[in-house]
C-alpha cells in the first residue's frame, strides 16, 4: 500500500462516544499533520507533529486529542464532541515539517456527530 | 498574519475552454505559494508551488500560475480544460519564516461537455 492512508473513511458518532482517527502514511516521512475541512470554510491546520514530537496545536479543544506513536502513524482521538465538530477531517505526511515541503494528504475521515 | 482569497467559491465551463481560478494573499513579505486539488471522495493533491525563482509555475497537466508580487496574486490557469478537470482547487500561502500553511475556502471548478 502506498501514500496515506486514513481509517475509518466515514463515521458517525453521538455526543457521549469516544473514537478515534487513525492515519498511516507509507512514503518515510517524518512529519503528520492533521487538517479539518467543513462546508464553506478554509481547510484548518489541527496539529502538527514533527518526528513524532507536537510542533504545533493551533488552539484545538481539548475534546480533540492527538497520538503519534511513531513517524508512520497518527491518531486522534474525540471524545464528548459537538454538532459543529462534524467535518471532513483530513491527515497529511511531509519528509519534514518545512511548509515549504511538498504535504501529502489522505483521502479524510468524513465525520457526522448527532 | 497571512490569509488567502478565492473569490469564486464555484466556476463551471464548457470542455476545451479557458479557465482562471483567482487567487489573492494578504501579505507582500516573503511568501510561498500553493495551489491544490481535490478530486470528489479524495484528499487533497499538490498542483503546483512557488517558493523562488520564476514567476511562473506549471503543473504536469497543462495548469500554470504565475505568481504576481504587485497585486498579490496567484492565479491558475488552463488554456483548454477537460471534464477529468472537474474537481475543488484550494490555494494556499505559507509566509517565511512560518510553519502554517493558510488555505482559502477553494474554487469548484465544473467542466461541462
Amino acid at each position: 500500500e502506498t501514500g496515506v492512508t486514513q481509517t475509518p473513511r466515514h463515521l458517525v458518532m453521538g455526543m457521549t462516544n469516544k473514537k478515534s482517527l487513525k492515519c498511516e502514511q507509507h512514503l518515510g516521512h517524518n512529519a503528520m499533520y492533521w487538517y479539518k475541512q467543513s462546508a464553506k470554510k478554509p481547510l484548518e491546520l489541527m496539529f502538527v507533529y514533527n518526528f513524532k514530537e507536537q510542533t504545533e496545536n493551533n488552539s484545538v479543544p481539548s475534546r480533540f486529542s492527538p497520538e503519534c506513536p511513531n513517524s508512520s502513524h497518527l491518531f486522534l482521538h474525540l471524545h464528548t464532541l459537538q454538532p459543529e465538530d462534524s467535518a471532513l477531517y483530513l491527515c497529511a505526511s511531509s519528509q519534514a515539517a518545512s511548509m515549504s515541503d511538498t504535504q501529502y494528504f489522505g483521502p479524510g475521515t468524513r465525520l457526522t456527530v448527532l | 498574519a497571512q490569509s488567502v482569497t478565492q473569490l469564486d467559491s464555484q466556476v463551471p465551463v464548457f470542455e476545451e475552454a479557458p479557465v482562471e481560478l483567482r487567487c489573492n494573499y494578504s501579505s507582500s513579505v516573503s511568501v510561498y505559494l500553493f495551489w491544490y486539488v481535490q478530486y470528489p471522495n479524495q484528499g487533497l493533491q499538490l498542483l503546483l508551488k512557488y517558493l523562488s525563482g520564476s514567476t511562473l509555475v506549471e503543473s504536469i497537466n497543462g495548469f500554470e500560475a504565475e505568481f504576481n508580487k504587485s497585486q498579490t496574486s496567484f492565479h491558475l490557469r488552463k488554456p483548454s480544460v477537460h471534464i477529468s478537470d472537474t474537481a475543488e482547487y484550494f490555494c494556499a500561502a505559507l509566509q517565511g519564516g512560518s510553519e502554517k500553511l493558510v488555505f482559502g475556502k477553494g474554487t469548484k471548478l465544473t467542466v461541462n461537455p
